[in-house]
């Protein structure tokens, strides 16, 4: 399965509201998690299950989506969230990344 | 606290063989899937591997199917990635991962713990 991200960059300005899209090439329910990583550091688990917060993670971050179609919106963006944004497909063995978005401040 | 620390990186030629560890601690290790994902410079996440808490399911990503092995050893709670033919396209930062379950403890929903990785480049 192929999961395509867009964009694979955008500039935004503090208070923005930020939108990340995953398409994946065939159906994968709501077996798609989202990550953010910043410079050097490991990958963050946000969202699992496209939509459920992991624990600690700011109410600002939300997913949705199912089937193939799947959003991460920031509601109102934050200095510690400029990063690089990735979802993940964990429906089926070989799970795939997508292409990363990298969040920047305008 | 969850620790993933993974040593075994370095520089190797062309074709030649390399092997990583992992040292899991804080958690029950022999109940858990456990992953290796990479990182190339300046570039994505790349998934390559899953071994499943008992040893016995193992999946790979295309790209190193056939010549890398995953295994583990839950007296010891390590995880392994044995890497053959290294190519110079395999250069990366390596990190295992553990799985997060649901509730039934059967469905993997994804990573949650990360180690910081170690460097592998494959150069001649």
């Amino acid at each position: 399965i192929q999961v395509s991200q867009s964009p694979s960059s955008l500039s935004a300005s503090v208070g923005d509201r930020v939108t990340i899209t995953c398409r994946a090439s065939q159906g994968i329910s709501s077996y798609l998690a989202w990550y953010q990583q910043k410079a050097g550091k490991a990958p963050k688990f946000l969202i699992y299950a496209a939509s459920t917060l992991q624990s600690g993670v700011p109410s600002r971050f939300s997913g949705s989506g199912s089937g193939t179609d799947f959003t991460l919106t920031i509601s109102s963006l934050q200095p510690e969230d400029f990063a690089t944004y990735y979802c993940l497909q964990v429906n089926i063995y070989p799970w795939t990344f997508g292409q990363g978005t990298k969040v920047e401040i305008k | 606290q969850v620790q993933l620390v993974e040593s075994g990186g370095g520089v190797v030629q062309p074709g030649r063989s390399l092997r990583l560890s992992c040292a899991a601690s804080g958690f029950t290790f022999n109940k858990y899937g456990v992953h290796w994902v990479r990182q190339a410079p300046g570039k994505g996440l790349e998934w390559l591997a899953v071994i499943s808490y008992d040893g016995r399911n193992k999946f790979y990503a295309d790209s190193v199917k056939g010549r890398f092995t995953i295994s583990r050893d839950n007296s010891k709670n390590t995880l392994d990635l044995q890497m053959d033919s290294l190519r110079t396209e395999d250069t990366a930062v390596y990190s295992c991962a553990k799985g997060y379950y649901d509730s039934s403890g059967v469905t993997a929903l994804g990573l949650d713990h990360w180690g910081q990785g170690t460097l592998v480049t494959v150069s001649s």
